[in-house]
């Protein structure tokens, strides 16, 4: 399985943006990047997810680079309770699909009032 | 329309015994996978199940095994319980099979004696 490289942790303001890198310099070609978020004492929840192009939805933005070799999610104004920890994932399109996620150590966030 | 639930939400038992966690996926979703969550190794995939078949597998011991019936419903079963097996045991559910969003339940803390 692919991995990714994520910092340990991140602190950040409330209301300002935020930007959390990740590295996944084997990823190929058919490998989606895929963010989670973990909050305390809660499941995963879907961040966002995408494959070349930058995606943004209601929750977070993911800009990908152009040799896809790392991504940065952004949250545009962070609030406490995007206190989390954010997970980026690998995810290839394998023959009959697989739901199988695997989950690094993962960046954990720390928003400050 | 409601999330995915799991029951029981805390359990403890006593080394040797063994353990049946319950998933109720969200209605229409076909996929299930469970993980395990510890502090030590962090969340690791166990199986996945799709149309009451078993998918997809990660690296744990035998004593671990799962089903999944006709309505979608899934349990996960651990034998033979070690200390070892404490852990959160989270349930996801996804509408098929491939690079979707899956949705993950708040989980079972299970904790052994």
């Amino acid at each position: 399985d692919a991995k990714t490289t994520q910092p340990n942790s991140m602190e950040s303001n409330e209301e300002e943006p935020v930007h959390l890198p990740c590295n996944h310099s084997t990823i190929s070609g058919t490998d989606y990047i895929h963010w989670y978020r973990q909050l305390p004492s809660q499941g995963p929840e879907y961040v966002i997810h995408g494959l070349t192009s930058n995606v943004n939805n209601r929750m977070a933005s993911l800009a990908i680079a152009e040799d896809r070799k790392s991504s940065t999610l952004i949250l545009h104004r962070a609030t406490l309770r995007d206190a989390a920890v954010y997970y980026c994932i690998l995810r290839g399109v394998t023959q009959g699909g697989s739901e199988k996620l695997v989950f690094g150590k993962g960046t954990k966030l720390t928003v400050n009032p | 329309k409601a999330g995915v639930t799991q029951t029981p939400r805390y359990l403890i038992k006593t080394r040797g015994q063994q353990v049946t966690l319950s998933c109720s996926p969200i209605s229409g979703h076909r996929s299930v996978s469970w993980y395990q969550q510890t502090p030590g190794q962090g969340l690791q995939f166990l199986f996945e199940y799709f149309s009451e078949t078993q998918r997809n597998k990660g690296n744990f011991p035998g004593r671990f095994s799962g089903r999944q019936f006709s309505n979608s419903r899934s349990e996960m079963n651990v034998s033979t319980l070690e200390l070892g097996d404490s852990a959160l045991y989270l349930c996801a559910s996804s509408l098929s099979r491939g690079n979707n969003e899956q949705f993950f339940g708040p989980g079972t803390r299970l904790t052994v004696l």
